[in-house]
C-alpha cells in the first residue's frame, strides 16, 4: 500500500519569508511524487514532480521541491512568500513500479502567507 | 485555453433527484478520473476509465455510477444523491504513463438540499 502524510493541517508565514510545507510518503516501489496547489472553488492545479533524476524539481510559480530518499520526504519550498501563494496544497504519489497504481494524496496543508 | 472542462460550476439539486456532471477534455488523453472531495479534504478517487475500461474503487457507493461515450466525454451520474453527497467533485485526466501529472478540471460544487 502506499501513503502520503502531510504533517502539518496550516503553515503561516509572512510575506517575503521563505516557506516550507512538509510532505512524506511510503511506497513499495520507486516513487512518482507531485504537488498540487487548489485555489479556493477551483480544481487542482499542478505544481511539479519527482520522476527520477536530480533531487531538488523546480516547477511553477517559483516553487521547488527536494526528494529526499533516506527520509522518503518531498517537501515543497519556496524562498520568498507571496500574499497571493496562500491557498490549499496537495502532495500526492503513485508507485512507478506499478503501472496501474493510482495517485494517492495527503490530507493538505493550508499556506497562509500574511502581508 | 481551458484542457479539462467540467459542466456545470455549481448544480443544486434535490435530495433524492438523479444529477448529472459533466466533463470533457482536449488533450486525448487516455485516462479519466472522476474523484469526490469534501469540505478542503483529500480528494477521494471514486472511479477512472482507461479507454473504455472502467475502473471502481471498492468504497465507490453503487449510488454513483458512469459513462465515457469517447475520448472526450466522460459524465458521472448520481441516482439518488443524499445530504452526504454535497461535495466538490473534480475530473481529471492524464496519460496512462504512471510518470505524467494529471490535468484537473475546475470541479462541479454541487449541493444537495
Amino acid at each position: 500500500a502506499q501513503s502520503v502524510a502531510q504533517p502539518e493541517d496550516q503553515v503561516n508565514v509572512a510575506e517575503g519569508n521563505p516557506l516550507t510545507v512538509k510532505c512524506t510518503y511510503s511506497v513499495s516501489g520507486n516513487p512518482y511524487l507531485f504537488w498540487y496547489v487548489q485555489y479556493p472553488n477551483r480544481g487542482l492545479q499542478f505544481l511539479l514532480k519527482y520522476i527520477t533524476g536530480d533531487n531538488l524539481v523546480k516547477g511553477s510559480y517559483g516553487f521547488e521541491a527536494e526528494f529526499n530518499k533516506s527520509q522518503t520526504s518531498f517537501h515543497l519550498k519556496k524562498p520568498s512568500a507571496l500574499v497571493s501563494d496562500s491557498a490549499l496544497y496537495f502532495c500526492a504519489v503513485r508507485d512507478g513500479g506499478n503501472a496501474g497504481n493510482m495517485l494517492t494524496f495527503g490530507g493538505g496543508t493550508r499556506l497562509m502567507v500574511k502581508p | 485555453d481551458a484542457m479539462v472542462i467540467q459542466n456545470p460550476r455549481y448544480q443544486v439539486t434535490q435530495f433524492g433527484k438523479p444529477v448529472t456532471l459533466s466533463c470533457s477534455q482536449t488533450l486525448n488523453h487516455n485516462v479519466m478520473y472522476w474523484y469526490q472531495q469534501k469540505s478542503s479534504q483529500a480528494p477521494k478517487l471514486l472511479f477512472h476509465y482507461y479507454d473504455k475500461d472502467f475502473n471502481n474503487e471498492a468504497d465507490t457507493p453503487d449510488n454513483f455510477q458512469s459513462r465515457r461515450p469517447n475520448t472526450s466525454f466522460c459524465f458521472l451520474d448520481i441516482r439518488s444523491p443524499g445530504l452526504g453527497d454535497t461535495a466538490m467533485y473534480l475530473c481529471a485526466t492524464s496519460r496512462v504513463e504512471g510518470s505524467t501529472e494529471a490535468f484537473f478540471g475546475q470541479g462541479t460544487r454541487l449541493t444537495v438540499v
